[in-house]
């Protein structure tokens, strides 16, 4: 299986700051890799799939960039809203789904 | 668009199975790729398996052969996990999520609301 780990696993940030995660997976997952944002007691919310696309209705802030086994998820400039758990998931079709370990952003 | 509905919360004794259903709505049933997903306490989202209607196959992962039995009744468009031989560690939020209506297992961008299975 692809294993997929997220970097750092906690992140201390203020509103406005500029704030960068990163997930590198164990081998190419080429641009099959997608963003959740989760808050406590909630499902998962998707942000962005195939690495940069981003999902509907998903503020502008928000981007990712990256290919092959590493990748990034960027908010330019962070909103009260943001303080949340941010997961990493790579599709690729040679292997089972899996999930990085997690990202909490905290104030 | 697509909604997932599941069932309720469950308290199983160490040993048992549980089996948690996910009922969609809006869609095409048979040609999403529904997967299961775990999240235990303060843990990360881990992918259990999933089914696609439409090929009436599902898929596991490895940890969990032998021990989850995903289905699909197309009628009800209803999907169920069960989990057998429970222990403490597979005390979860257990949700079902969906993607693209493309059959396969992508990104998901539909949840269920999550069950919460307490083993204890």
């Amino acid at each position: 299986d692809i294993q997929m780990t997220q970097s750092p696993s906690t992140l201390s940030a203020s509103v406005g700051d500029r704030v960068t995660i990163t997930c590198r997976a164990s081998q190419s997952i080429s641009s099959w890799l997608a963003w959740y944002q989760q808050k406590p007691g909630t499902a998962p919310k998707l942000l962005i799939y195939k690495a940069s696309t981003l999902e509907t209705g998903v503020p502008s802030r928000f981007s990712g960039s990256g290919s092959g086994t590493e990748f990034t998820l960027t908010i330019s400039s962070l909103q009260p809203d943001d303080f949340a758990t941010y997961h990493c998931q790579q599709y690729s079709s040679h292997s089972p789904l899996t999930f990085g370990g997690g990202t909490k952003v905290e104030i | 668009q697509v909604q997932l509905v599941q069932s309720g919360a469950e308290v199983k004794k160490p040993g048992s199975s549980v089996n948690v259903s996910c009922r969609a709505s809006g869609g095409s049933f048979s040609t999403f790729g529904i997967s299961w997903v775990r999240q235990a306490p303060g843990q990360g989202l881990e992918w259990l398996g999933g089914i696609i209607p439409i090929f009436g196959t599902s898929n596991y992962a490895q940890r969990f052969q032998g021990r989850v039995t995903i289905t699909a009744d197309e009628s009800t468009t209803t999907a169920y996990m069960e989990l057998s031989s429970l222990r403490s560690e597979d005390t979860a939020v257990y949700y079902c999520a969906t993607g693209p209506p493309t059959a396969g297992y992508y990104y998901m961008d539909v949840w269920g609301q999550g069950t919460t299975v307490t083993v204890s």
